[in-house]
């Protein structure tokens, strides 16, 4: 059973980087065939993805935040990471990080597991 | 990219029916199978149900389907249960992009 779960601060400054580590166990993200993808929910709110990572290094960004995510992986460890640089209120949310799978299409196209979720909350 | 667009709330008693719609574009849900439906109890993490339209995960009820026509996708829960409670979002994956829906609040009564 694959388990992903977040880790890093609950409070981030305006203007600094919000920082975040998922770490998944159960499964190796270096044996591919999967996406590790991270995904937001503001207070109160709906779902907002943000980006996703390949084991070997590629990733893609919602355009709406491109120019402030970068996602990385530390396959070594097992884990992937989330940056999100110049955080505002705005950036308070639920921060999810998720496997994306494949079904009958075989095309990377679901999110199947899902972490508990961190709390972030930007403030001074 | 646009959000889906879902009934904010529906509401059903036990035993009944009830089915939740999320439209969107020919870019999105009417232009590919890869919409997945996720439910959401509170304070907990969304949870599939459906993927690829019509596709259920092992371990989710048969209670639970999904369909499509043309730009927007349905899911149908048949036989409420009171655990059936929960916020329910649609999503659609295209162009390596993904778009989720608003989310509608169900309320079983």
């Amino acid at each position: 059973q694959v388990q992903l779960q977040e880790s890093g601060p609950g409070l981030v400054k305006p203007s600094q980087t919000l920082s975040l580590t998922c770490t998944v166990s159960g499964g190796s993200i270096s044996s591919g065939g999967y996406y590790w993808s991270w995904i937001r929910q503001h207070p109160g709110k709906g779902l907002e993805w943000i980006g996703y990572i390949y084991y070997s290094g590629s990733t893609y960004y919602n355009p709406s935040l491109k120019s402030r995510v970068t996602i990385s992986v530390d396959t070594s460890k097992n884990q992937f990471s989330l940056k999100l640089s110049s955080v505002t209120a705005a950036d308070t949310a639920v921060y999810y990080c998720a496997r994306v799978g494949s079904g009958y299409y075989f095309s990377l196209n679901y999110f199947d597991y899902w972490g508990q979720g961190t709390l972030v909350t930007v403030s001074s | 990219q646009s959000a889906l667009t879902q009934p904010a709330s529906v509401s059903g008693s036990p035993g009944q029916s009830i089915t939740i719609s999320c439209t969107g574009t020919s870019s999105d849900v009417g232009g590919y199978n890869y919409v997945s439906w996720y439910q959401q109890h509170p304070g907990k993490a969304p949870k599939l149900m459906i993927y690829e339209v019509s596709n259920r995960p092992s371990g989710v009820s048969n209670r639970f389907s999904g369909s499509k026509s043309g730009n927007t996708a349905s899911l149908t829960i048949s036989g409420l249960q009171a655990e059936d409670e929960a916020d329910y979002y649609c999503s659609s994956y295209t162009s390596s992009a993904w778009v989720f829906g608003g989310g509608t609040k169900l309320t079983v009564l």
